[in-house]
């Protein structure tokens, strides 16, 4: 079954220190994830695909097949960082199959 | 930088009623989904639209729920005799196709079910 799992409905860190949000996804095809983020009033938006490898915001997620995650990571947090992170995987039909979300606080 | 937009951004309804919830995707994008998230839950795939057609749809989209796309702006998505189950954010996304594969979502609009 298609699944995405993000073990922490919240994660609470001070400002600067590092930061590790987990995702672990079941697929049986060839994974293609992604981060979106949700501040506070605004839409979800695409943070980070792991194709394009990029760094976003200071913030990278490198895909681990062996262990079927996809965890986000910052060295150092900052306030603005204070968001819900979905973790999501699309679906040979183009669907996204979504985590339940991480609220991130970051406290100064 | 273009946006997809949604409007009502609040919708309360009376139980039995039918909404109709309306979105302008992207200009130039080619496929269309409605999402739901119920209050404390994940966010969960509605249905996909594509070339005015319905390409995929979840076990939550029953026969109830439409989509459409009646000029070439708006992405409907109706629900008849609304049940208080139906309260929930609904987020419309759109994708450009064409190799890309990142969707845009729109605001949300929240479905009240009373």
């Amino acid at each position: 079954a298609q699944r995405v799992t993000q073990p922490e409905k919240l994660l609470s860190v001070f400002k600067g220190a590092p930061v590790e949000l987990k995702c672990n996804y079941s697929y049986s095809g060839s994974p293609e994830l992604f981060w979106y983020v949700q501040y506070s009033r605004q839409r979800l938006q695409l943070l980070l695909r792991h194709i394009s490898r990029e760094s976003i915001k200071g913030f990278t997620a490198d895909l681990n097949k062996g262990e079927t995650s996809f965890h986000l990571k910052k060295p150092f947090a900052q306030e603005e960082d204070s968001a819900m992170y979905y973790c999501a995987l699309l679906d040979s039909n183009y669907q996204l199959i979504w985590g339940a979300g991480t609220k991130l606080i970051i406290k100064p | 930088e273009p946006e997809v937009t949604q409007t009502p951004s609040h919708q309360v309804t009376q139980m039995g009623q039918e909404v109709i919830l309306r979105c302008v995707p992207i200009s130039n994008h080619l496929y269309f989904y409605w999402y739901r998230q119920i209050l404390g839950q994940k966010v969960e795939f509605l249905v996909s639209f594509y070339n005015n057609e319905i390409s995929e749809k979840s076990e939550i989209f029953d026969d109830r729920f439409s989509v459409e796309r009646p000029d070439g702006s708006n992405f409907t998505l109706k629900i008849r005799s609304t049940k208080l189950e139906d309260s929930a954010m609904y987020f419309c996304a759109s994708r450009q196709g064409l190799g890309s594969y990142e969707q845009y979502f729109g605001p949300g609009t929240r479905l009240t079910v009373t």
